[in-house]
């Protein structure tokens, strides 16, 4: 199937661990992007790299550090997880845009971090 | 800087009656709107989006919005409800120009009544 997939669906863990998620597209898209949804359902933008290039950084702990070996993989690498960190990350691509940078995003289907 | 507000949290509907999901948002030029749909445990599905063009879209499950300049909004609207279609609604905002950021409203849950 094409699709934007991640791994793994669930993630428990205890504060102070290092943990990764993985993001993988079959779509042939450039762009890739880390959200995080709160308990509250509120989502947001904390990277987006295009072509292996970190292009959108927003106010995310150094905690956080995503790495993309290729342009189909972003992975996401947290370290000394704290409770705060408990959410659902998602990963998302897009397609280049004629006119823009960028055009729809697709979702993956998410990742549940719980931190204990 | 973009923002998103949808005003109602929470809507409760009967099934087959119509739906509309209300958005407003905040940017100084012309923005790229979405509306995504998220069913519980499930990722985000995008249902329309307008770029450019004819004001109304028409999207996917029988969805369309409507574009409205003057009212800075992008109100989605079905004219009857399924049960299937109990989920999470967010309205997003995109910059034009290179930006690649969404930004996210706080998104409206769904309940359908039989």
């Amino acid at each position: 199937d094409t699709a934007v997939s991640q791994t793994p669906k669930y993630l428990v863990t205890q504060m102070g661990n290092d943990k990764s998620i993985k993001c993988e597209q079959n779509l042939g898209h450039d762009t890739m992007y880390w959200y995080k949804q709160d308990s509250k359902k509120f989502l947001k933008i904390m990277f987006s790299y295009n072509n292996k290039e970190l292009i959108i950084n927003e106010t995310v702990p150094n905690r956080f550090s995503p790495k993309s070996p290729d342009k189909a993989h972003l992975n996401l690498h947290i370290n000394s997880l704290e409770l705060g960190d408990s959410a659902v990350y998602f990963c998302a691509s897009s397609p280049p845009n004629r006119r823009y940078k960028s055009d729809t995003q697709y979702f993956g289907p998410g990742t549940r971090l719980t931190v204990l | 800087a973009q923002s998103v507000t949808q005003p109602d949290i929470h809507i409760t509907v009967s099934e087959g009656a119509s739906l509309e999901l209300r958005c407003n948002y905040s940017y100084g030029a012309t923005p790229y709107l979405f509306w995504y749909v998220q069913s519980p445990g499930q990722g985000l599905q995008l249902l329309l989006k307008y770029f450019s063009g004819d004001t109304l879209v028409q999207g996917i499950k029988g969805f369309e919005a409507e574009f409205k300049r003057s009212q800075s909004s992008f109100n989605l609207r079905k004219p009857s409800v399924h049960w299937s279609d109990a989920a999470e609604y967010f309205c997003a905002v995109g910059a034009q120009g290179g930006s690649e950021k969404l930004v996210f409203g706080k998104g409206t849950k769904l309940t359908v009544n039989p």
